[in-house]
């Protein structure tokens, strides 16, 4: 089972500064299989970056992921006051077929 | 336009059933994978399970046995069948349609139905 750890748990940054997320898998897996999510408080998740780099449609360029093997990167290029909000990355694949990190918060 | 309608979320006592629903409109259930994701209050995201197109299904570890997901073509619904309750299947459950076959993500998800197991 992949185990993913994402960190920090928060992030207190004030509108206008760049936020850096990190996601670590257990195991190498392929960056196909890696996306982040958005949950803002009271709200369902929203799908922001798939296939570790790629963004979903209706998703500001603000918002970028890199990474391979063990460890991914969300990064959001000045923050918006919409942008605070609970960060997840997530595996697809496997056993279970899908595996989510526990979460950063960015607060300001 | 695309989107999901979860229902039937409640107030249960431990042991009892319940039945979710999530409606979808905008695409069709049957030739997509659908996911039911959960999240108790306060917590992370919980993958529960995934029925394929092609009608094959999976199920967590933690509720196998007592959760049964299906589908109904005709209403272009997918259900959540929830049996055995316990106190920690308290949550919000998300459904999803499940891009499992290209973007390996859950591009759609409904708004969530809360359940509330009670001990």
């Amino acid at each position: 089972e992949i185990v993913l750890t994402q960190s920090p748990g928060t992030l207190s940054l004030s509108p206008g500064e760049r936020a850096t997320l990190s996601c670590r898998a257990s195991q190498s897996v392929s960056s196909y299989y890696l996306a982040w999510y958005q949950q803002r408080p009271g709200q369902a998740p929203r799908l922001l970056i798939y296939g570790a780099s790629s963004r979903a449609t209706g998703i500001p360029d603000r918002f970028s992921g890199s990474g391979s093997g063990t460890d991914f990167t969300l990064t959001i290029s000045g923050l918006e006051p919409e942008d605070f909000a609970v960060y997840y990355c997530q595996h697809y694949g496997g056993s279970p077929p899908v595996t989510f990190g526990p979460g950063t918060k960015v607060d300001i | 336009e695309v989107e999901l309608v979860e229902s039937g979320g409640g107030l249960v006592q431990s042991g009892g059933s319940l039945k979710l629903s999530c409606a979808a409109s905008g695409f069709t259930v049957s030739t997509n994978y659908m996911s039911w994701v959960r999240q108790a209050p306060g917590k992370g995201l919980e993958w529960v399970s995934i029925i394929y197109s092609g009608g094959t299904t999976f199920y967590s570890d933690s509720v196998k046995g007592r959760f049964t997901i299906s589908r109904l073509n005709s209403k272009n619904t997918v259900y959540l069948q929830m049996t055995s309750l316990r106190a920690e299947d308290t949550a919000i459950y998300y459904c999803a349609r499940d891009r499992g076959y290209d973007l390996y993500a859950f591009d759609i998800w409904g708004r969530g139905t809360l359940v509330t197991v009670s001990s």
